[in-house]
């Protein structure tokens, strides 16, 4: 199975709400990514799980809080979002490090009005 | 930092090849090639490492110049199926870090 699955497909939120965006993976990857996909722009990453600890966090805002719960699981919990965060947040995994191919789930809309 | 990649769009018809280039500001350890459909996830076409090693699919070829931090994706006898958006990705040494160029987008018409 080399399927990375994420939830939900689509989210509009206010700014004032707080939502999680969902990713796991049953590959048996040891690093999990999370990355922001605007509009005919390259992904942009946000931050790297390895071995189920945050090994890099590429400046985001703390309104953007990542959690590896295990190493299948991968959570992006949003607070305080703004319009300029409305973006395709894709998650993807891999068996290591910058060697090995990265599998990336279809990925959730997000709209924040 | 980000990664180049030239043409900037490229428009085919079916049976027709092209090369799609990604040039680094940086020394690179790998190049990946990812090819993106309109409202797709990315998918995974090819990886090179440094030292030569390739990894990825036979209908499409690649090269990486160490030198020249520079690789190149082959695409021969293109099909409607090969239209869509092309990243090559750059990693560093020892890091899960990989930064994805400016893109190619490539259409391929019967």
């Amino acid at each position: 199975d080399t399927e990375v699955t994420q939830t939900p497909k689509h989210l509009v939120m206010g700014m004032t709400n707080k939502k999680s965006l969902k990713c796991e993976q049953h590959m048996g990857h040891r690093a999990m990514y999370w990355y922001k996909q605007k509009a005919k722009k390259p992904p942009e990453l946000m931050f790297v799980y390895s071995y189920e600890k945050l090994s890099i966090n590429e400046s985001v805002p703390s309104r953007f809080s990542p959690e590896c719960p295990n190493s299948s699981l991968l959570n992006l919990h949003l607070h305080a979002l703004q319009p300029e965060d409305s973006a395709l947040y894709l998650c993807a995994s891999s068996q290591a490090e910058e060697t090995y191919e990265q599998y990336f789930g279809p990925g959730t809309r997000l709209t924040v009005t | 930092q980000q990664p180049v990649q030239s043409p900037q769009a490229v428009i085919l018809r079916e049976g027709e090849d092209a090369v799609i280039n990604c040039s680094s500001s940086k020394a690179l350890y790998s190049v990946h090639w990812y090819r993106q459909k309109h409202g797709e996830a990315p998918v995974f076409l090819m990886i090179l490492l440094k030292g030569g090693e390739q990894k990825g699919h036979d209908k499409i070829s690649a090269s990486f110049n160490e030198k020249k931090q520079q690789s190149s994706l082959y695409l021969t006898a293109s099909q409607l199926s090969y239209s869509g958006t092309y990243f090559c990705g750059t990693g560093s040494y020892n890091t899960d870090k990989l930064i994805f160029g400016t893109g190619t987008r490539l259409q391929v018409f019967p």
